[in-house]
């Protein structure tokens, strides 16, 4: 069945460290993948998303590429700041069927 | 534009009892998912309505069912309440079946079995 793997928290970085949060995944056909964060004591919110190979989904200094040649969707940023310490989860939408699959989900914290 | 609501926040309840919880989609919505996300869990998909009909249904038993509204709000219900179906639990709400169309999520209710 579909599943997504990321790698597993807590990560913690120094405020302007780079950021990689690695996710693959496993699915038939073709998904949509997308990285969603939590913050603490807030619901879900879509932080991008990608809907085809190549594609690059960015939002707020975050980027992710589709690679479907190693199903990997990982999360980077240039620059952290303590704002953008949550947890984020890495998440597929099969074309076969209409639920969000979700991995374990990673914590980031952010030291100033 | 509010988003997605849902009530209660937090709801304590005893093994055996039984539990309603509501979801008011985003305006414009009609579509409407349920996740149960477990403490240090990805979210996990228990159904979705459209149509006042459900739609899809994840690996949860029947003490977990559902129910939407003409005005496209839902309830989840879960019956005889296990220990382990402590969590918390998300509404999430888009327009159509389209599966490509991006899901908004509410803030939770957690919920604590005892």
């Amino acid at each position: 069945g579909n599943s997504v793997t990321q790698m597993e928290g807590p990560v913690t970085l120094s405020e302007e460290a780079f950021l990689t949060i690695n996710c693959t995944y496993t699915a038939t056909g073709y998904p949509s993948l997308f990285w969603y964060v939590q913050y603490p004591g807030e619901g879900l919110q879509l932080l991008l998303k990608a809907t085809k190979a190549d594609d690059k989904g960015s939002n707020k200094g975050f980027e992710a590429t589709y690679r479907k040649e190693t199903t990997s969707f990982h999360l980077e940023k240039g620059s952290v700041q303590v704002s953008d310490s949550a947890v984020y989860f890495c998440a597929l939408i099969s074309n076969r069927d209409d639920k969000i699959i979700f991995g374990k989900g990673t914590r980031l914290h952010i030291l100033p | 534009d509010a988003g997605v609501t849902q009530s209660p926040t937090h709801l304590i309840k005893t093994r055996g009892q039984q539990v309603t919880l509501r979801c008011s989609p985003k305006s414009g919505h009609d579509t409407v998912s349920w996740y149960q996300q477990a403490l240090g869990q990805g979210p996990q998909f228990i159904f979705q309505y459209y149509e006042e009909e459900e739609r899809q249904r994840g690996n949860f038993p029947d003490r977990f069912s559902g129910h939407q509204f003409p005005n496209y709000s839902s309830e989840l219900n879960v019956n005889a309440l296990l220990l382990g179906d402590s969590a918390l639990y998300l509404c999430a709400s888009r327009t159509g079946l389209t599966a490509q169309e991006t899901q908004y999520f509410g803030p939770g209710t957690r919920l604590l079995v005892l």
